[in-house]
């Protein structure tokens, strides 16, 4: 069963455009999300991650939207340009004293110029 | 910033041999450590979660016989594949936090098993 859901599987926009990628989840005590960048042979670098008392985090061309009533959560990209395209993961944990993120199947992203 | 460093990047072993892989948090305090084994489809698999002074907690179809890990101190973990076959071939990825903080991720040791 897959606690964390990301959409879609891979995702083709044009370089300016707002690539939005999606995001949804099972726990409802999950209250930290944190979104990974990944280029081939790298490992996931951390983007930007929202807790869930906000409805929304936004740091320069990231913005994520978070909506706890449905479990759901979006990251949109805008002014996407060709450095963009990685493979996105969506990830979900408790904030506690330990660290175990449950991290969704990603969508790979390409922005083409 | 918080960098972790993974050596080897990559290592080839042969079938039924056992491999090391190191992880180094600079920058912060690792107070936990957690090994993942990413696939070619790039799922990830939580192997074990390590926190200082507490016992290393490892998920189901992961054993401490299979994978033994070691976090001696806030900067430094290591785990080891034992008698590595083809299955446990991947990108293994070290994350490491400061007490519930971002989790930081190294470049991954690739595994290749012959």
């Amino acid at each position: 069963q897959q606690q964390v859901r990301q959409s879609p599987q891979s995702l083709t926009v044009w370089e300016g455009e707002t690539a939005i990628l999606n995001c949804s989840y099972e726990d409802s005590t999950f209250n930290y999300f944190p979104w990974y960048q990944q280029f081939p042979g790298e490992g996931p670098a951390l983007l930007i991650s929202i807790r869930s008392v906000s409805d929304k985090k936004e740091d320069g061309r990231f913005t994520i939207f978070f909506n706890k009533r449905e479990k759901k959560l979006s990251l949109h990209i805008t002014d996407s340009q060709p450095g963009d395209s990685a493979t996105y993961f969506c990830a979900a944990s408790v904030t506690s004293g330990s660290w175990q993120l449950i991290f969704g199947s990603g969508t790979q992203l390409t922005v083409m110029p | 910033g918080a960098l972790v460093y993974q050596y080897p990047r990559r290592t080839i072993c042969k079938s039924g041999t056992s491999m090391r892989m190191e992880c180094q948090a600079v920058g912060f305090q690792a107070t936990s450590v957690a090994w993942y084994r990413q696939s070619p489809q790039k799922t990830f698999e939580l192997i074990a979660l390590s926190t200082v002074n507490s016992a290393i907690k490892y998920e189901q179809n992961f054993t401490q016989e299979k994978f033994p890990i070691s976090h001696p101190n806030l900067s430094f973990s290591s785990m080891t594949v034992l008698n590595a076959y083809l299955e446990d071939r991947g990108l293994y990825l070290c994350g490491a936090s400061d007490w519930g903080e971002e989790q930081y991720f190294g470049p991954g040791t690739r595994l290749t098993v012959l």
